[in-house]
């Protein structure tokens, strides 16, 4: 069965750069989730979309934007970089039965 | 708000005992979700139940079974005969039962050890 995709898995950028993640959701779900998980933290809610408008929105930075698009993906874009943005990035999507989860974007700024 | 409370920071049992990973919520809301995670060092998160607060019965999937106590908002989970593939670490999750934001509130994990 298809999964959720995220691209890239692995990222590396310097300070001050920006880093675009992308994330497919599964087909025919209808809500995509952003998580950011920091070194030894759970995962922390960034934002969400339902039906391609946003639907809700936690701790996500304003140097942070992301939506998602008319085939359903999703992206994250991350502006100015800091060395407190290195994480690992989940997207997921659900449908009625459960949240799904994708393998997660590991990002490390240097 | 909503808050998920996961007091083992770490527990480590020695392969084929038992293991009970707590986790006790707290939420206004009457009508909600209760997810459990498992993140292997590979990093992903992996799928393991979801219960809606209706429904109250304990749940058995092979070595594994979720104990749901309403009363005390706690959502136990425990593994049976614990196998060095168990290593992980477990997160405990709570969402509200609102259709098209199923935004999850995680509690702080507790990392499993099985000893061989």
């Amino acid at each position: 069965a298809a999964g959720v995709i995220q691209s890239p898995r692995h990222l590396i950028k310097e300070k001050r750069e920006t880093a675009t993640l992308k994330c497919y959701p599964i087909p025919r779900h209808d809500t995509v989730y952003w998580y950011q998980q920091g070194p030894g933290q759970d995962p922390q809610f960034l934002i969400s979309f339902y039906e391609k408008m946003q639907s809700d929105k936690g701790s996500i930075p304003d140097r942070f934007s992301a939506q998602q698009f008319s085939d359903y993906h999703s992206e994250l874009n991350m502006s100015s970089l800091e060395l407190g943005d290195s994480a690992l990035y989940f997207c997921a999507s659900s449908s009625r039965d459960r949240v799904y989860f994708g393998a997660g974007t590991r990002l490390s700024v240097l | 708000a909503q808050k998920v409370t996961q007091a083992q920071t770490e527990i480590s049992v020695v392969e084929k005992e038992d293991v009970t990973l707590d986790c006790v919520y707290e939420t206004r809301d009457t009508t909600y979700y209760l997810f459990w995670y498992k993140q292997p060092p590979s990093g992903e998160l992996v799928f393991l139940i979801r219960r809606n607060s209706f429904d109250e019965q304990n749940e058995i999937s092979g070595r594994y079974s979720w104990n749901f106590q309403k009363s005390t908002s706690s959502f136990n989970f425990t593994i049976t005969a614990s196998q060095v593939v168990d290593s992980a670490v477990y997160f405990c999750a709570l969402s509200e039962l609102n259709f098209g934001n199923e935004k999850l509130t995680f509690g702080t994990g507790t990392r499993l050890t099985i000893i061989p």
